[in-house]
């Protein structure tokens, strides 16, 4: 187990709502990461958060947003979903030490399903 | 688009050496060489990650070529709880956005 926990673990949503998705990193970690999952796919980035600020993105539009709080909880928010939105969404921690990426502990994810 | 190639699948008998090649060609002078894996329905686990020298581990060994281009993640006596997608990720090492380049993977099926 990594300390990594992610809620909901399932979810079912239609076109043009728009979801949260929630996750609580390990004790002591200082950034949080989400990414985005397809069905027989890798994981893509879709962004990370160090001390509350968003601290780089990938390839996804502005409607997912996202929040870390003091306590390095976080939260994935997706407005206006589109059926292709439906994806296993990971949160992973990390403990910056100022050098690399350094180890990710994920979680268990969170799959959305948009019908 | 990621920075490694690796053969989709491999299968290896229960309780011998499971060797995963790593394809890195264009890799610069400060990235790493990380490996993670993913067993069905949870989320990736890191295994070990290496610069220029062999790493070695619990969980695994990591042997990368002297020019950098390639590396071998070798499990010494796989089990059936190693089969899993693992993925070989080259990374920046100065960066700190957390933004690792998932490929395809290779998927290990480790047979009895």
């Amino acid at each position: 187990e990594t300390g990594v926990t992610q809620s909901p673990t399932h979810l079912i949503k239609t076109r043009g709502q728009q979801v949260t998705l929630r996750c609580s990193s390990q004790s002591g970690h200082n950034t949080v990461s989400w990414y985005q999952q397809a069905l027989g796919q890798g994981p893509q980035f879709i962004f990370q958060y160090y001390r509350e600020e968003e601290n780089g993105r990938g390839n996804f539009p502005p409607r997912f947003s996202g929040l870390q709080f003091p306590n390095y909880s976080s939260e994935l928010n997706v407005n206006a979903l589109e059926l292709d939105d439906s994806a296993l969404y990971l949160c992973a921690s990390s403990f910056w030490t100022g050098r690399g990426t350094g180890e990710l502990f994920f979680g268990e994810g969170s799959r959305l399903t948009v019908l | 688009d990621a920075k490694t190639t690796q053969p989709p699948s491999m299968d290896c008998a229960e309780g011998r050496a499971a060797n995963l090649p790593c394809n890195h060609s264009t890799i610069s002078g400060n990235e790493y060489v990380y490996w993670y894996r993913q067993i069905h329905s949870q989320g990736p686990q890191y295994i070990i990650h290496g610069l220029k020298n062999n790493e070695t581990n619990e969980m695994a060994s990591l042997i990368i070529t002297e020019d950098r281009k390639s590396s071998t993640l070798i499990l010494p006596h796989a089990t059936l709880r190693d089969t899993a997608v693992y993925y070989c990720i080259a990374d920046h090492g100065s960066s700190n956005t957390g933004k690792l380049i998932f490929g395809q993977g290779t998927t290990l099926q480790v047979k009895p």
